[in-house]
C-alpha cells in the first residue's frame, strides 16, 4: 500500500490530453512540493516533473505538473506512442521522522 | 554528466547480508550540495525510498527499513554502499541507486535486480 495514491491505469489515443492524479495528505503533498518520475518498460524512473510544475531541461512542454492543496496532477497533451509508460508521483513525508514516499505507479497505455 | 551504477551479487540467501555498491561517474560525490540515495522497486510494484547518505557520512533511513539498512560512503573511490541485513523473499527487488538534490531524485543508476533465494 503507496502512501500516495494514484490510479493503477490511464489510456488515451495518439493527440489526446491524459491527466494522472497523485492524492497524498497534509504531511507529504500538502507541506511539500511534488515530483513526476517517467519509467520507460525495462529502465530506470526518469524525472519528468519537479517542484510541483518545473520541467528539466529536455523534457518536452507537452508534460506538466500541477498540485492543489494535498493532490497533485500531472497532464500529457498531444500523447505520442513513447509515452507510454509507467509514472509515479513523488515527495517528501514529514511524518514518523521523515521520509521519501512515492504513488504506487500508473500505467499509461497509448492506445 | 553524471552517471550512477550499481554492483553486486543477484543472488543472496535467506538471513544473510545484501550488499550493493553505486558507483558514480562525471561527478564527485565529496564536492557535496547532493544526496546519495538507495531505492527499490519489488517486481511489478512501486518505488520505496531505503535512505540516503551525505558525502560527510551523514545518514538517514526509511524507518521502515532503518533496524536493518547501513549506507557507507567511500568518498575516496566516488562510491557509496548499501547493506541489508536478514534478508527475506520479500527483499527480492530492483535496487536502484539515485543522486538527490533538495527536492527531487534527478540522477538514476540502471538498477540490478537482487533475488534472495536459497
Amino acid at each position: 500500500q503507496s502512501v500516495l495514491t494514484q490510479p493503477p491505469s490511464a489510456s488515451g489515443t495518439p493527440g489526446q490530453r491524459v491527466t494522472i492524479s497523485c492524492s497524498g495528505s497534509s504531511s507529504n503533498i500538502g507541506s511539500n512540493t511534488v515530483n513526476w518520475y517517467q519509467q520507460l518498460p525495462g529502465t530506470a524512473p526518469k524525472l519528468l516533473i519537479y517542484s510541483n510544475n518545473q520541467r528539466p531541461s529536455g523534457v518536452p512542454d507537452r508534460f506538466s505538473g500541477s498540485k492543489s492543496g494535498t493532490s497533485a496532477s500531472l497532464a500529457i497533451s498531444g500523447l505520442q506512442s513513447e509515452d507510454e509508460a509507467d509514472y509515479y508521483c513523488a515527495a517528501w513525508d514529514d511524518s514518523l521522522n521523515g521520509s521519501w514516499v512515492f504513488g504506487g505507479g500508473t500505467k499509461l497505455t497509448v492506445l | 554528466q553524471v552517471q550512477l551504477q550499481e554492483s553486486g551479487p543477484g543472488l543472496v540467501k535467506p538471513s544473510q547480508t545484501l550488499s550493493l555498491t553505486c558507483t558514480v561517474s562525471g561527478g564527485s560525490i565529496s564536492s557535496g550540495g547532493y544526496y546519495w540515495s538507495w531505492i527499490r522497486q519489488h517486481p511489478g510494484k512501486g518505488l520505496e525510498w531505503i535512505g540516503y547518505i551525505y558525502y560527510s557520512g551523514s545518514t538517514y533511513y526509511n524507518p521502515s527499513l532503518k533496524s536493518r539498512v547501513t549506507i557507507s560512503v567511500d568518498t575516496s573511490k566516488n562510491q557509496f554502499s548499501l547493506k541489508l541485513s536478514s534478508v527475506t523473499a520479500a527483499d527480492t527487488a530492483v535496487y536502484y541507486c539515485a543522486r538527490h538534490g533538495a527536492e527531487n531524485f534527478d540522477y538514476w543508476g540502471q538498477g540490478t535486480l537482487v533475488t534472495v533465494s536459497s
